[in-house]
């Protein structure tokens, strides 16, 4: 168990719909990120939060956004959905500003979009 | 940025034997090379990890070399067991400091013949 909590583990929804998707950080770690799986594209980077402030983003979508909150839990909210945002959806968390070895990731939340 | 190259896609060896994963990076400034293991049903997780001043490290049975004047890294997998049997990525952290996480390959998928 990496410490690192992702709800929910799967999630099935219509196109055009709306979600968010949950992580909760393991202790003391102030940064999130977000990353995408799909069989073709791999491990994608989305967004990269440091206690409460977005530090970077990558390939994310405008239809998809995150937060993170003052507790340090982050959401990723991804709207009019559609076929192609089906995927795995990891976050992860660590101590500090930027990746090292003490970043762990979550076991992720599988995304079916119907 | 930076591009990660990951080879094969698919290795399939007897229980016993070796494995070699290979990996190239495009940004001379990355520094930092992690590698995770990825079990079905779960997040990626942290095996082994490199930096941009060392050329070589050990961890029991798994080893990782850095060529950084070729930009590329492997993975050595010595006396392979069972329980090696698993998706294993490659990554990059980018020069930008590392606040937009890592940069993955596309994973190669590892097959323990018994």
């Amino acid at each position: 168990d990496s410490g690192v909590t992702q709800t929910p583990k799967h999630l099935i929804t219509a196109t055009g719909q709306r979600v968010t998707l949950r992580c909760s950080p393991r202790s003391g770690d102030l940064s999130v990120y977000w990353y995408q799986q799909s069989l073709d594209q791999g491990l994608q980077f989305l967004i990269h939060y440091y206690n409460g402030e977005e530090r970077a983003k990558g390939n994310i979508l405008e239809r998809f956004s995150a937060q993170q909150f003052p507790d340090l839990h982050s959401e990723l909210n991804l709207s009019s959905l559609e076929l192609g945002d089906s995927a795995l959806y990891f976050c992860a968390s660590s101590v500090g500003r930027t990746w090292g070895t003490e970043a762990f990731f979550g076991q992720g939340t599988r995304l079916t979009v119907v | 940025g930076e591009n990660v190259e990951q080879h094969p896609s698919t290795l399939s060896v007897q229980e016993g034997d070796s494995a070699v994963i290979k990996c190239t990076y495009s940004d001379s400034a990355s520094n930092y090379f992690p590698w995770y293991k990825q079990e079905l049903g779960k997040g990626p997780q942290l095996i082994i990890d490199i930096r941009s001043n060392v050329g070589e490290k050990k961890d029991q049975r798994i080893a990782v070399t850095l060529n950084k004047t070729a930009k590329h890294f492997s993975l050595h997998i010595t006396e392979t067991q069972p329980e090696d049997s698993a998706v294993y990525f490659c990554a990059a952290r980018n020069s930008g400091g590392g606040a937009d996480g890592l940069t993955f390959g596309k994973g190669t998928h590892l097959i323990i013949q018994p």
